[in-house]
């Protein structure tokens, strides 16, 4: 079978990094997503890892490692807007895409 | 604006009632699929299609039909729903099967009473 796991919920203050850890168990592994969705709001996509290493995107960087079937999100220098949830994706050879549970990140003042 | 538009936004309907919703993208992609989002509960995958064929039907009640005439439109016929249904209906196109960027619509709200 195939499952991810995310923290539910993670807090942090504005200014502050914060890192969202992502645990799978698939078979056919293609590569690692990430998603943004705000209330209300479609997820949007934020980056992808398909070989092992960190991706930097602006503010946001995601880091895969293959071997130990996890991955990381990271955010940096948060800000109020990026309160949201954050899921982590697997893409794999059966042409299916499974979405992670999600993390409930808020930003506080 | 993803380029994924989805229609209705909002729809309630009785368990008797049939009704469809409508995806469309404007991206030139070749696959689209259909996810559920309820409350507490991650995505979960429903239909997939690529180049206009189903290539993925995740243990879907018959009372869900997809229908994908073309490759910019992707549909979903709703029969006889109960209630548990109420949900979020996300149509996301990505490139192909085997990219890790999905574009998402704003999805329809749906309320089976």
């Amino acid at each position: 079978g195939q499952s991810l796991e995310q923290p539910s919920e993670v807090t942090a203050v504005e200014g502050a990094i914060v890192q969202i850890n992502c645990t799978y168990q698939t078979s056919g592994f293609y590569g690692l997503s990430w998603y943004q969705q705000h209330d209300g709001g479609a997820p949007t996509f934020l980056s992808y890892n398909g070989l092992d290493g960190l991706e930097e995107t602006g503010r946001f960087s995601s880091f895969l490692s293959r071997s130990d079937s996890y991955g990381y999100l990271l955010l940096q220098e948060l800000q109020m807007k990026d309160s949201a949830s954050y899921f982590c994706a697997v893409r794999n050879y059966g042409q299916n895409f499974v979405f992670g549970p999600g993390t409930r990140l808020s930003v506080l003042p | 604006e993803t380029g994924v538009t989805q229609t209705p936004r909002h729809l309630v309907m009785g368990m008797t009632n049939k009704k469809s919703l409508k995806c469309e993208q404007h991206l030139g992609h070749n696959a689209m699929y259909w996810y559920k989002q309820s409350a507490k509960k991650p995505l979960e995958l429903m239909f997939v299609y690529s180049l206009e064929e189903r290539v993925e039907n995740n243990s879907v009640p018959s009372r869900f039909s997809p229908e994908c005439p073309n490759s910019s439109h992707l549909f979903l016929h709703l029969h006889t729903l109960q209630p548990e249904d109420s949900a979020l209906y996300l149509c996301a196109s990505s490139q192909d099967t085997t990219t890790g960027e999905l574009f998402f619509g704003e999805g329809s709200r749906l309320t089976v009473l």
